[in-house]
This record gives C-alpha cells, sequence and structure tokens, in this order.
C-alpha cells in the first residue's frame, strides 16, 4: 500500500537558518504529493502541492520538487523565521484514490 | 473562503459516554473525512466518506461509527468512549477525484476530547 516517511524531529533551528525537512514515499504510479503545515492551536492547511515527476510545489518561500527517481519530496526553505515554527506533515494521495496518506509530522521549532 | 467547521474545539467526557463530533463543509464537496491526530502518530483515518449515506472504513475504524446524512455534515460517533480515545480529531473535505485530480484536502480547526 502506499506510505509516507519523514524525518522524525523536533527540528531546531536558528532564525535565519536553512531548512530541509526530508520526506520519501511508496507508491503505484503517479501520485499526489503534498506538504501541510499545522501552526499552534490550529488544524492542517496545505503548504504546497506537486501533481506530477519534476514539478516543483512552492508558496511563503518553501519549496519542494518531485523526484521520481528517488520518490522523494523534500521540503526546504532558505531561510527560516520564528513565524515558521509549526508541524510539517507530508502526504501522498494514489493516482487513482481519493484519500491522502500522512507521514507521521516533523516539529519545527525556530529560535530568535 | 473555503472552510470546514467542527462544532466543538475541546470537549471533556467521561467513559462509556456517547460522543458526537460534527463537521460541516460549505464547498459543495464530495468526499469527507475523521482523523485522528497523535503526537508520534501523525494522522490515521478513521472513517471517510465519498457520498451521502456512504461510507468506508479507513485505517483505524474500531470504536467509531459515522454518519453522512447530508452532502455538508459529516458526524463521528464514539457509541461508548474510552480513555484511549483522547486525541485530537480532524475533520476534513475534498472534491471528487474526477473533478479534481490533485485530491487536496481542505481541514477543519480540530476537535480536542478527553475522555476521564
Amino acid at each position: 500500500g502506499n506510505s509516507v516517511t519523514q524525518m522524525e524531529g523536533p527540528v531546531t533551528l536558528s532564525e535565519e537558518a536553512f531548512l530541509t525537512i526530508n520526506c520519501t514515499y511508496t507508491a503505484t504510479g503517479y501520485p499526489s504529493l503534498f506538504w501541510y503545515v499545522q501552526y499552534p492551536g490550529e488544524g492542517l492547511q496545505l503548504l504546497l502541492k506537486a501533481t506530477k515527476a519534476d514539478d516543483k510545489g512552492s508558496n511563503k518561500g518553501f519549496e519542494a520538487t518531485y523526484r521520481k527517481e528517488t520518490t522523494s519530496f523534500h521540503l526546504e526553505k532558505g531561510s527560516v523565521q520564528v513565524s515558521d515554527s509549526a508541524v510539517y506533515f507530508c502526504a501522498l494521495r494514489g493516482e487513482y484514490g481519493n484519500k491522502l496518506v500522512f507521514g507521521a509530522g516533523t516539529i519545527l521549532r525556530v529560535k530568535s | 473562503d473555503v472552510k470546514v467547521t467542527q462544532s466543538s474545539r475541546y470537549l471533556v467526557k467521561r467513559t462509556g459516554e456517547k460522543v458526537f463530533l460534527e463537521c460541516v463543509q460549505d464547498m459543495d464537496h464530495e468526499n469527507m473525512f475523521w482523523y485522528r491526530q497523535d503526537p508520534g502518530l501523525g494522522l490515521r483515518l478513521i472513517y471517510f466518506s465519498y457520498d451521502v449515506k456512504m461510507k468506508e472504513k479507513g485505517d483505524i475504524p474500531e470504536g467509531y461509527s459515522v454518519s453522512r446524512e447530508k452532502k455538508e455534515r459529516f458526524s463521528l460517533i464514539l457509541e461508548s468512549a474510552s480513555t484511549n480515545q483522547t486525541s485530537m480529531y480532524l475533520c476534513a473535505s475534498s472534491l471528487t477525484a474526477y473533478r479534481d485530480r490533485t485530491g487536496e484536502l481542505f481541514f477543519g480547526e480540530g476537535s480536542r476530547l478527553t475522555v476521564l
């Protein structure tokens, strides 16, 4: 079945540091890939997505590239801010399905 | 603006009580989902519904049931709450695959349930 593995946290960074959160997946065919973010006390909201190989999703300075050859969708940001502190979830939806499968989530803490 | 509304942000219930968690979406979405979120386990799918009166079990349906009598409303029911059901419950909705191939989910703010 489909699955998502993302790096364990928490990840603690200083403001303006470079961020990478690794995400790899297992799926048949061509899934759609997502990064969701959950700020403290809130539900999840879509951060970015990519629907086919080599697509790059981007939003709010975050980027992730759909790499089919390495089955990866790593999240990056060049310079994090304290306001980026949140839980980040990698997710995929199978090519013909309606359900999303989520990774365990990675807590990001950014210190000023 | 897209909106998924969960009826209660915080609930405290006693073991054995029947618990209803309500979710309403205003986007005319076909699909609705109930997830449970626990630290270190991510989101786990309890049930989902792809149409009125239709439902499918997710990964952890035991101890839960659902009801979808109208397209916009999806209820999660704990028939007899237990302490191991203390958790954050998240409702989500999406368009069906043939209307949106990407399958983006829209989430409510969550309902934190404590069972004593």
